[in-house]
């Protein structure tokens, strides 16, 4: 079975400094991932995804993250935050890509707060 | 890219009654549309895929009575909470993916208080 783990529930940063949300996810097979963000009373808007090929990707909003399979990781990075970005990011793993869609396995979770 | 719209997006109701959710792919079709369901400041968890003309399939400790989902056409899914109660307020969220695509997109969520 296929589990995300979002260590921090929490992470405040100042505007313009730079963030990294941590994710790690277990899986007994070849895994697909992806970062959300979802702000409050909203439904969830794809930030990236990897599905195969170079392991830096590239999102929306100036986000990127990195996947390292040795390390079984996925962060999501930021060189310099907006006030806009503050909202809560899930990280998520599908362990099948049908045309149908994925069944996704979620995180718990992190809170961004942007402060000025 | 492709749009899943959600009906209505909050809704309260008395104790007892049923409330009927509906979710939409306004742009392409889906065969299969997943249901989840969020409590405040958690996770999404998976309830349920909803397969068009076939059976739902449930997850496990989903209560597949009390959570009718009906996908009737290849845009359109229904979640019905049957004989509500309190505990199932909750934000539910649906969403779809385009055939071939891979990526699921979302609705807007339902946020369904129940009295």
């Amino acid at each position: 079975a296929q589990s995300v783990t979002q260590l921090d529930s929490q992470v405040p940063v100042f505007e313009e400094a730079p963030v990294e949300l941590r994710c790690n996810y277990s899986s007994s097979v070849s895994v697909y991932l992806f970062w959300y963000v979802q702000y409050p009373n909203q439904g969830l808007q794809l930030l990236l995804k990897y599905l195969s090929g170079s392991t830096l990707v590239k999102g929306i909003n100036g986000f990127e993250a990195e996947f390292n399979k040795s390390q079984t990781s996925f962060h999501l990075r930021k060189p310099s935050v907006h006030i806009s970005d503050t909202a809560e990011y899930f990280c998520a793993v599908s362990e099948g890509l049908t045309g149908g869609g994925n069944k996704l396995t979620f995180g718990t979770g992190t809170q961004l707060k942007v402060e000025l | 890219g492709a749009v899943v719209s959600q009906h209505p997006s909050r809704v309260i109701c008395k104790s007892g009654t049923s409330v009927k959710i509906e979710c939409r792919s306004l742009d392409f079709q889906a065969t299969t549309m997943f249901w989840y369901r969020q409590f405040p400041k958690q996770s999404l968890m998976l309830m349920a895929t909803s397969n068009e003309g076939s059976k739902a399939t449930y997850e496990q400790g989903v209560e597949k009575d009390k959570f009718l989902i009906n996908h009737a056409s290849l845009t359109l899914s229904t979640l019905t909470v049957t004989s509500a109660h309190p505990e199932d307020s909750s934000f539910y969220i649906c969403s779809a993916s385009p055939t071939g695509k891979g990526e699921l997109f979302f609705g807007e969520g339902s946020r369904l208080t129940v009295l």
